[in-house]
């Protein structure tokens, strides 16, 4: 078992949807999760993070914690074209010497 | 503006050949990484340092090396004995190690030729 798991997609959604895009992780110690938006050919960008239980609101961006499923996801409103890229889910495991773990991320992409 | 700055931005090496990929930041972070992603794979740690002068090797560091003299900057020397280096290399930081984000250079590619 992946200790970051996501789905490779493509997920494609029409603009203006809601993008849904799911991560699970294995470690249940672990504290600190975090999004980001890949470009292609580009380096990672932080849009998200998220420590506690529940929702974190960022303009369009909704992240979802629920540690007890080990689950984390990120809502896109109002899905632009601008948004298609590969979303990077990123987990702090204690297991891991406290470092940050990547899923190997899923590709959105959004039809005008 | 504060920030992580890795050149070249493309690298092209020859078979037998050591290359070396500078990162530097001015963000005053103690803890600096390097990552290799391969087309359509997620990020593999190569080195981490959380302190200047001490550095640990990551999941894939057979063929690399890195110094931490100072703290602005990391560089990774790709040796001769990685036999498969044409990748994306991306440096990142953090204030240190634990429930902080990382923040990321623009990335080299390198090529073997």
């Amino acid at each position: 078992q992946k200790e970051v798991e996501q789905n490779s997609g493509p997920l494609s959604v029409p603009e203006g949807a809601i993008a849904s895009l799911n991560c699970t992780y294995s470690d249940r110690g672990s504290q600190s999760f975090f999004w980001y938006r890949q470009y292609s050919g580009k380096s990672p960008e932080l849009i998200m993070s998220i420590y506690s239980n529940g929702d974190k609101e960022d303009g369009r961006f909704t992240a979802q914690l629920n540690k007890a499923s080990q689950y984390v996801s990120l809502l896109i409103r109002d899905s632009q074209p601008s948004d298609s890229a590969t979303y990077l889910c990123a987990v702090n495991l204690e297991g891991y010497g406290n470092k940050l773990v990547f899923g190997a991320g899923t590709i959105l992409r959004v039809k005008s | 503006d504060g920030g992580i700055t890795q050149s070249p931005k493309y690298l092209f090496r020859k078979e037998g050949q050591n290359v070396t990929l500078s990162c530097e930041q001015n963000l005053n972070h103690d803890a600096m990484y390097w990552y290799r992603q391969d087309p359509g794979q997620g990020l593999r740690l190569i080195y981490y340092s959380q302190i200047v002068n001490d550095f640990q090797k990551g999941d894939i560091a057979e063929g690399y090396s890195v110094s931490r003299e100072k703290k602005e900057s990391f560089p990774l020397t790709v040796t001769s004995a990685q036999k498969n280096p044409t990748a994306f290399y991306l440096c990142a930081s953090s204030i240190r190690t634990g429930d902080y984000g990382y923040t990321f250079g623009s990335g080299t590619r390198l090529t073997v030729v």
